[in-house]
Order: structure tokens, then sequence, then C-alpha cells
């Protein structure tokens, strides 16, 4: 059975980069059917996609934080990573990793990790 | 970028009835990327239909997706109590942009 999880700090500080990092198991991030993408929800909204990438390196970035993100992944340690930078409050969120097919729907999701960024 | 409007924002129904969540986007997008999703509180999102009509694996037939177009509907044919949650509907579109609706929340009348 595929499982993600994510890991990284909780608590960043404003203009700091935020860096998470999602582990695959039950299956490889090399997959050629798959992309892998994060996903994220501010407390009691609603989701938002921030970006996805190929295992051969290929990215696809939200317009709207495309300056600020960027994904990458290690398919050594079946994982792939997540930084945003210079973070603001309104960047705290639920930050999710899921598996994206090739019609770009999100099959399998990670249990999610709050990310708060406070000074 | 295709925006997404769910509605209604809140669907009051009591276990046994029949619900119908709306999805329109404001362009015409392809069925092959229209997604809906069933959260629950502390829960990350679960695929319930992909391709606009196709049930993911493991989901029960009482939910059931159709349209095309620029007008998605699913529709949970007989509530049971688990099914009280919020549905996200998601298309992915030129940009290349994936977007999700703002969300439906199916609770207990």
């Amino acid at each position: 059975q595929l499982q993600l999880q994510e890991s990284g700090p909780g608590l960043v500080k404003p203009s700091e980069t935020l860096s998470l990092t999602c582990t695959v198991s039950g299956g490889s991030i090399s997959s050629r059917s798959h992309y892998w993408g994060w996903i994220r929800q501010p407390p009691g909204k609603g989701l938002e996609w921030i970006g996805s990438i190929y295992y051969s390196g290929i990215t696809y970035y939200t317009p709207s934080l495309k300056s600020r993100v960027t994904i990458s992944v290690d398919t050594s340690k079946n994982q792939f990573s997540l930084k945003l930078s210079s973070v603001t409050a309104a960047d705290t969120a639920l930050y999710y990793c899921a598996r994206q097919s090739t019609d770009w729907n999100l099959d399998y999701w990670g249990q999610g990790t709050l990310v708060t960024v406070s000074s | 970028e295709i925006v997404l409007t769910q509605s209604p924002g809140t669907l009051s129904l009591s276990p046994g009835e029949r619900a119908s969540l709306s999805c329109r986007a404001s362009q015409s997008i392809s069925s092959r990327y229209l997604a809906w999703y069933q959260q629950k509180p502390g829960q990350a999102p679960r695929l319930l239909i992909y391709g606009a009509s196709s049930r993911a694996t493991g989901i029960p037939d009482r939910f059931s997706g159709s349209g095309s177009g620029t007008d998605f509907t699913l529709t949970i044919s007989r509530l049971e109590p688990e099914d009280f949650a919020v549905y996200y509907c998601q298309q992915y579109g030129d940009s290349p942009a994936l977007t999700f609706g703002g969300g439906t929340k199916v609770d207990i009348k």
C-alpha cells in the first residue's frame, strides 16, 4: 500500500524559507505514470495546489507562488521536497504531499503537516 | 486561470436523503480532468471521482459524478452517516494549473 509522509519544521519565521520533505513508501517515486505534488490548506479554508514534479525533475508550479517555490526530487531516497521562500503569515497552512496521476487527479495523500509562520 | 465555483456552500440533509453538489467552471474544461474529493475533519482529502464520472478504488456506488463542459455534479444517492463531510471539485487546465473549488459542506440536518 502506497504511503506518503511529510516531514519538516512546524514553525518558520517570517521572511525565512519553509522546507518540507515527502517520503514515499510502498511504491517507487520513479513511476513513469505519476507526478508528485504539494497542496496546502490554511486553517479552516480550502485547498490550494502549490506544484508538482515528475521523477525526471520536470516541475509545474501554480502561477501565484511560482516566484517563491522550488520542488525537487531525490529518487535514491524515494523523496521529494518543497521549498517556499520569503514566507509570511499568509503561508501558515496544513501542507500535504500527494501522488498525482497523468490526468492530474490526486489519488494518494499524506496525512499533512501544519506549518506556522510566526516570529 | 479557470475558476471553479461550488454550490451550495452548505447542504443540510438527513441520512438516507439524496445529495446533489454542483461545480461550475468559468470556462469549458475537459471531463478527463475533473475530479471530486471528500474531506473529513482532521483527515486528508480522499479521491472519490476522476474523469468526471469514474469512481476511485474502493468508493461505494452511492457516489456518482456527471457533467461536461462547465457544469459538473456529484451525487450521493442515499447519505450514510459517514458521508457528512466537505466535498471539493478539482480541475486541470492551461498554465498549467490545477485548481480546486471552494468546497461544499454536507452536514446533518
